[in-house]
């Protein structure tokens, strides 16, 4: 089993929709949680930090659910501009802090 | 302030060739982490360092190595180079002790380097 699995997509919406995605993990002692946003050929951008059980901030909503290993992430009212494609990020603790990604979730916002 | 910076910015070799990667992270930060990005994949942890000393590795085979310079620059090695090596290889420069335990603590990805293995 992978550590930190996602759907692929990709996920096709149209303008002003509201989208979901969601993310599990292995290692229950993992301790805090990310999602990042990777537009194509570029470097990974922090969108939100999940530390306690959520996060809001603007359009964007991220809950933690640790009893059942995963993380969502919900974006209201998409924009054309959120098409990128979505990495959920785990990172457990040990004597390093090694951040373990998903693969991804591609979503695309259309007109 | 200037961000995370890598260099170069592109990158051709051939097999069994060396290759140094370079980065220098924000200003006042004391811990780099390196990850290796295949297209189509999530990037992977190659190594973690925070002053000067490796904290952590990777899965990765003994032909990667990496170092972290007085003023918090790192460099990565890669020796022996094999097709499978072609990535984007991203620095990760990590607030605080590099350890993500307040909700502050973060970590911010230059702009990679593209290695391409021929």
């Amino acid at each position: 089993r992978k550590e930190v699995e996602q759907d692929p997509g990709p996920f096709n919406v149209p303008e002003g929709a509201t989208v979901a995605f969601n993310c599990t993990y292995s290692n229950s002692a993992s301790q805090s949680f990310f999602w990042y946003r990777q537009d194509c050929r570029k470097e990974p951008k922090l969108l939100m930090s999940v530390y306690s059980s959520g996060n809001e901030d603007g359009r964007f909503t991220a809950q933690l659910n640790r009893a059942s290993q995963y993380i969502s992430l919900l974006i209201r009212d998409s924009k054309l501009s959120d098409s990128a494609t979505y990495l959920c990020v785990v990172n457990y603790t040990g004597t390093a802090s090694k951040l373990t990604f998903g693969t991804g979730t591609r979503l695309q916002v259309t007109l | 302030d200037a961000g995370v910076t890598q260099s170069p910015t592109h990158l051709i070799k051939t097999r069994g060739q060396h290759v140094t990667l370079r980065c220098s992270p924000i200003s006042g930060h004391k811990s780099v982490s390196w990850y290796q990005q295949v297209l189509g994949q999530g990037p992977q942890f190659i190594f973690q360092y925070y002053e000067k000393e490796e904290r952590g590795r990777g899965n990765f085979p003994d032909r990667f190595s990496a170092r972290q310079f007085p003023n918090y620059s790192s460099e990565l090695n890669v020796n022996a180079l094999l097709l499978g090596d072609s990535a984007l290889y991203l620095c990760a420069s990590v607030t605080g002790t590099g350890f993500f335990t307040t909700s502050t603590d973060t970590q911010y990805f230059g702009p990679g380097t593209r290695l391409t293995v021929l």
